[in-house]
């Protein structure tokens, strides 16, 4: 079956625009995660959601940073402003949910820079 | 906070040989542990987790780890390493509840020669 997919790949932007990343998660999983992955920071989560509620936002670095998940499947995060401290590889996760020993699955992630 | 440590940043061996690469987590409650490798130019992919039960597991492509409860541990193992196997390898831990993030160590990077 399909895995989680990410568009876009790579996305290259200018200090101070918005960027969306897009995230389509395993068909039925009702969970979704953002993490980002950058040098010497490794990889930290951003926000967690369970349906279309983020009962768990805590890793969202700023208020420059939000998401959304619209019918319980596609989720977008939002940049908006981008600075270069922003330049990343952001990944999503999805989980089947419903039990605590369920596997977080990855896409390839968008590799984020911002000039 | 949860954290996780992976003891060696980078660790290069020759075919055949025995590769362990050291994880401690710090949180005292149940917690359900992981190891994701990521191969160059790919994405994580998940090599092997450990939830309950025995606590020596075996995942794909001959690895295996063992969780030590008094040590805070989960110690990935392989025999005989292959040049293919080099990647860098993520430990991660959650808590044992529904919904709770993965706190993933630093990496560690694992280079093969042939």
């Amino acid at each position: 079956g399909a895995g989680v997919s990410q568009s876009p790949s790579n996305k290259v932007t200018e200090k101070g625009k918005d960027v969306e990343l897009r995230c389509d998660p395993i068909s039925g999983h009702t969970a979704l995660y953002w993490y980002r992955q950058s040098l010497g920071q490794g990889l930290e989560f951003l926000i967690y959601f369970q349906g279309n509620s983020a009962p768990d936002k805590s890793g969202l670095p700023s208020d420059r940073f939000s998401a959304e998940r619209t019918g319980g499947s596609v989720s977008t995060l939002t940049i908006q402003r981008t600075q270069q401290e922003d330049s990343a590889v952001y990944l999503c996760a999805s989980r089947l949910a419903g039990r605590s020993q369920d596997t977080q699955y990855f896409g390839p992630g968008t590799r984020l820079t911002v000039l | 906070a949860q954290s996780v440590s992976q003891h060696n940043h980078h660790v290069i061996l020759s075919e055949a040989a025995s590769l362990e690469l050291g994880c401690n987590y710090s949180y005292g409650g149940t917690v359900n542990l992981f190891w994701y490798v990521q191969y160059p130019g790919q994405h994580l992919q998940l090599l092997l987790k450990y939830f309950s039960g025995d606590p020596l597991v075996k995942g794909i492509k001959g690895f295996e780890a063992e969780f030590i409860k008094s040590k805070f541990s989960f110690n990935l193992r392989k025999p005989s390493v292959q040049w293919s196997d080099t990647a860098e390898y993520f430990c991660a831990v959650n808590e044992g509840q529904a919904g709770t993030a993965l706190i993933f160590g630093k990496g560690t990077t694992l280079s093969v020669s042939s």
